[in-house]
């Protein structure tokens, strides 16, 4: 069974970077999908970040993109993702998950973390 | 404001059927059969309910359907049941620079 597990502060100050991993289990993040992550802050909905492959190819919601960057590690079967210049607007829960590559579905899902961006 | 539109709300008695629209552009929903839907209760992650319009996962009741009529699809659940309460989410590629958008969320209440 594929698990994915977010981990990282839930507490970031204004201005400063939002750094999160997402650990990966039952499925070697080399053999295929893409690993992304998609945030929802407090009462609201959901909103695409960005993608990795393995390969290092990556997709950012455009939004985001000046300020995201996702990276993988497949020797730890983990990815990451860094947001920096942190606002209140970038408080929400963040949720890793597999996306296929025909972007028609995100299967697995992390339980997802809580970040706070207060000073 | 989403990119796909969703009502804020639907409700139903238990037993009924309700469907929740998802209403984008050619570009998104109309373009290409890469629409999905998430259910998520208070608290949780959400679940992945259909995937290219109308398939289900392996383990996802059949309650469940899903279908396309240009650019709005639709999720219906038949035989409404207490633990069908939850926010439903509409996703979809998109061949703007977006690359993937959601739909705003339907609160679903059972009765």
């Amino acid at each position: 069974q594929v698990q994915l597990q977010e981990s990282g502060p839930g507490l970031v100050k204004p201005s400063e970077t939002l750094s999160l991993t997402c650990a990966v289990s039952g499925y070697s993040i080399s053999s295929g999908y893409y690993w992304g992550w998609i945030r929802q802050p407090p009462g609201k909905g959901l909103e695409w970040i960005g993608s990795i492959h393995h390969s290092g190819s990556t997709y950012y919601n455009p939004s985001l993109k000046s300020r995201v960057t996702i990276s993988v590690d497949t020797s730890k079967n983990q990815f990451s993702l860094k947001l920096n210049s942190v606002t209140a607007a970038d408080t929400a829960v963040y949720y890793c998950a597999r996306r296929s590559s025909s972007w028609d579905r995100h299967d697995y899902w992390g339980q997802g973390t809580l970040v706070t961006v207060s000073s | 404001q989403s990119a796909l539109t969703q009502p804020a709300s639907v409700s139903g008695s238990p037993g009924q059927s309700i469907t929740i629209s998802c209403t984008g552009t050619s570009s998104d929903v109309g373009g290409y059969n890469y629409v999905s839907w998430y259910q998520q209760h208070p608290g949780k992650a959400p679940k992945l309910m259909i995937y290219e319009v109308s398939n289900r996962p392996s383990g996802v009741s059949n309650r469940f359907s899903g279908s396309k009529s240009g650019n709005t699809a639709s999720l219906t659940i038949s035989g409404l049941q207490a633990e069908d309460e939850a926010d439903y989410y509409c996703s979809s590629y998109t061949s703007s620079s977006t690359l993937m958008v959601f739909g705003g969320g339907t609160k679903l209440t059972v009765l």
